[in-house]
């Protein structure tokens, strides 16, 4: 398996900004990258996929970029709202094992109004 | 479309007793199922991936006496922990595959107490 890194500190941010947080790994590169979103005590909601050979995906306020030289992904969340507020969380397809995600710990957003 | 059910919400068991955990996909057929567990502000830890009418395979370092899961259908995947202890006590999540083989559908979790 691979070491995957999101910043711990909960990412603070004032309602209508933009949120940018990272992903960075560190052996080799994903098929393909997800991003999910998690509120307290539930499940992941899966937000976006992104492949190797694509350079940037958006889904409304949601966009992802993904640089294999850097071996990288940042999200962005725009025009950010309170309801934005939760734990998102990077998963990386394990190499040769059909459909297995490696997760990230996270990074918390707070959007304040 | 694609939700994904869990059952119970919440449990809290005595230590020694056994517990399971159901995963139903609702509205569509998972060939595969994927089992979590979470620890307060960490990351999901893949604990077995669960296929139809087979064994389950498991990561390294998780006891699959311990973590019993069967596959019976295409819709329900069941999670059992055999004789829980308190170290037991965690976050159980499981996924499904959906008709996209790179997206799962993760359940809403069950909070596992083991006094």
């Amino acid at each position: 398996s691979q070491k995957i890194e999101q910043n711990s500190e909960a990412l603070n941010i004032q309602e209508g900004k933009t949120a940018t947080l990272t992903c960075n790994y560190t052996n080799y590169s994903p098929a393909y990258l997800q991003w999910y979103r998690q509120d307290p005590g539930r499940g992941p909601v899966f937000l976006l996929l992104i492949r190797e050979n694509e350079k940037e995906k958006r889904k409304e306020r949601l966009k992802v970029t993904f640089d294999t030289t850097l071996k990288q992904s940042l999200f962005h969340i725009t025009a950010s709202q309170p309801a934005d507020s939760a734990t998102y969380l990077c998963a990386l397809d394990i190499a040769d094992s059909w459909g297995k995600l490696q997760f990230g710990a996270g990074t918390q957003v707070v959007v304040t109004p | 479309g694609a939700v994904v059910s869990q059952h119970p919400s919440r449990v809290i068991c005595k230590s020694g007793t056994s517990v399971k955990i159901e995963c139903r996909s609702l509205d569509f057929q998972a060939t595969t199922m994927f089992w979590y567990r979470q620890f307060p502000k960490k990351s999901l830890m893949l604990m077995a991936t669960s296929n139809e009418g087979s064994k389950a395979t498991y990561e390294q370092g998780v006891e699959k006496d311990k973590f019993l899961i069967n596959h019976a259908s295409l819709t329900l995947s069941t999670l059992t922990v055999t004789s829980a202890h308190p170290e037991d006590s965690s976050f159980y999540i499981c996924s499904a595959d959906g008709t996209r083989l790179d997206t799962q559908y993760f359940g809403p979790g069950t909070r596992l107490t083991v006094l």
